[in-house]
């Protein structure tokens, strides 16, 4: 079955400052992946996605994503980070459409800036 | 544009009540999705439907029923409402052409079962 470990469950970093947030997936074959954001009281809206291709992607507001195959991990970047930045960040797996195209989340990592 | 939207925001039940969560979406998306969110536990796949007229279940279906009669509706059902099912309730919806991985989501439906 496939599986998703954010192991961060809370972050906090200064305004400006570089982010890591961390995810490691479990997928039998090649997965779909995905970093979804969650502001207080909203639902999620999609940061990013890797299909195929280049292993480097880039998102909405600044972030960026590396696919590592033989690490299983997709860990989100951004380089400087904004006060509104702080929110809830998901990562999620997927198998190929037409297979097993239901989305299994990560627990989230909790994501404070200071200011 | 509304994208998804859900109703109501808020409910209070007692255990035994029924109840429907609306969920509509005016994009003209094939795929409809219901999670649920709880603490330290992410996102969990209740119902999803691939169209009209088919639905499946998800990971957690137990107590909940859906139903897909148009492209834009999707409710969920609570059939006899339990202290369990106390949670924040998400729809998604998203075209079949993103692989029905890429997902609008509504801004959710808080539920508390006493």
């Amino acid at each position: 079955a496939q599986s998703v470990t954010q192991p961060d469950i809370h972050i906090t970093v200064s305004e400006g400052a570089s982010l890591e947030l961390r995810c490691n997936y479990s997928y039998g074959a090649t997965p779909y992946l995905f970093w979804y954001v969650q502001s207080p009281g909203q639902g999620l809206q999609l940061l990013l996605k890797y299909f195929s291709g280049d292993t480097l992607v880039q998102g909405i507001k600044g972030f960026e994503a590396e696919f590592k195959r033989s690490q299983s991990s997709f860990n989100l970047r951004k380089p400087s980070v904004h006060w509104s930045d702080a929110a809830e960040y998901f990562c999620a797996v997927s198998g190929r459409y037409g297979t097993a195209s239901k989305l299994t989340f990560g627990t989230g990592t909790r994501l404070q800036v200071t200011l | 544009n509304a994208g998804v939207t859900q109703t109501p925001k808020f409910q209070v039940l007692k255990t035994g009540q029924s109840m429907t969560l609306q969920c509509a979406q005016d994009m003209n998306h094939e795929y409809m999705s219901w999670y649920r969110q709880d603490p330290g536990m992410g996102l969990r796949l209740i119902h999803y439907s691939v169209g009209a007229g088919i639905t499946d279940q998800g990971e957690v279906p137990n107590g909940y029923n859906v139903s897909r009669s148009t492209t834009e509706d999707f409710p969920l059902r609570l059939l006899s409402a339990a202290p369990s099912q106390t949670s924040v309730y998400f729809c998604a919806s998203s075209p079949r052409d993103s692989g029905a991985n890429v997902l609008t989501f509504g801004a959710g439906s808080r539920l508390t079962v006493l």
